[in-house]
């Protein structure tokens, strides 16, 4: 997914909030997903996000979107060690197979 | 409903075996996706199914793959003369589409080719 770009690490104390960035090109994409996967597991469905809305706030998660900078944010409040993981980013397809393309993930460090 | 299932979640081969993966998506999902992902990457698209009709493939997919949807239920995915390179984990998706087209994903298989 070279057309959608993350930081590669991020590492947060336990507690504080964590910020995961994404960069996308595709201006067309209607829907923007966060998707979570841990060590040997599949992708698990976090949120998302309409191209027309700014902001999606869901219990701990925050999501943020740019469309003028075609900028995305993942907001974790309070970050817990449960929350280390892969964090993808991806846009949807905005027509026929809706296909997903994704970065190249963001690996999310919380230390105790 | 207990989600996307793949089966099986790991499988060692030799190269030039061939192997076949399956996938059961959440049972009134139309929209079944094949992704294949390696290692420090996020998945990409292979092949995508809305109920039995495989409407696209990407140019990932070599003729040595193919996948099917019988009755427009579980999904296969083969791979025939199996190389190397195909060391992948192979995750299958599915959706209901409309309004907001999200994609649940299985376990994944891991396939490691010796």
């Amino acid at each position: 997914g070279e057309d959608v770009e993350q930081s590669l690490f991020l590492s947060v104390r336990e507690g504080d909030s964590s910020v995961i960035n994404c960069t996308y090109t595709d201006s067309s994409s209607t829907y923007l997903y966060w998707y979570k996967q841990e060590p040997g597991a599949g992708l698990q469905l976090l949120t998302y996000i309409f191209s027309n809305m700014d902001m999606k706030q869901d219990q701990r998660l925050t999501v943020l979107l740019n469309k003028k900078d075609k900028h995305l944010s993942l907001r974790i409040a309070d970050t817990q060690t449960g929350d280390s993981a892969i964090y993808f980013c991806a846009r949807g397809q905005d027509t026929g197979r809706r296909a997903l393309t994704f970065g190249s993930g963001t690996r999310l460090q919380v230390q105790p | 409903d207990t989600g996307v299932s793949q089966d099986p979640r790991h499988k060692i081969t030799k190269r030039g075996q061939n192997v076949t993966f399956r996938c059961d998506p959440i049972s009134e999902h139309n929209r079944l996706y094949w992704y294949r992902q390696t290692l420090g990457q996020g998945p990409e698209f292979l092949t995508y199914f809305q109920n039995e009709a495989q409407l696209e493939k990407s140019r990932l997919l070599s003729d040595r793959f193919s996948a099917e949807r019988p009755k427009g239920s579980f999904s296969t995915l083969e791979i025939q003369r199996t190389e190397q390179g195909d060391s992948a984990m192979y995750l299958c998706a599915s959706s209901s589409g409309q309004p907001t087209y999200e994609q649940y994903f299985g376990p994944g298989t891991r396939l490691t080719v010796t």
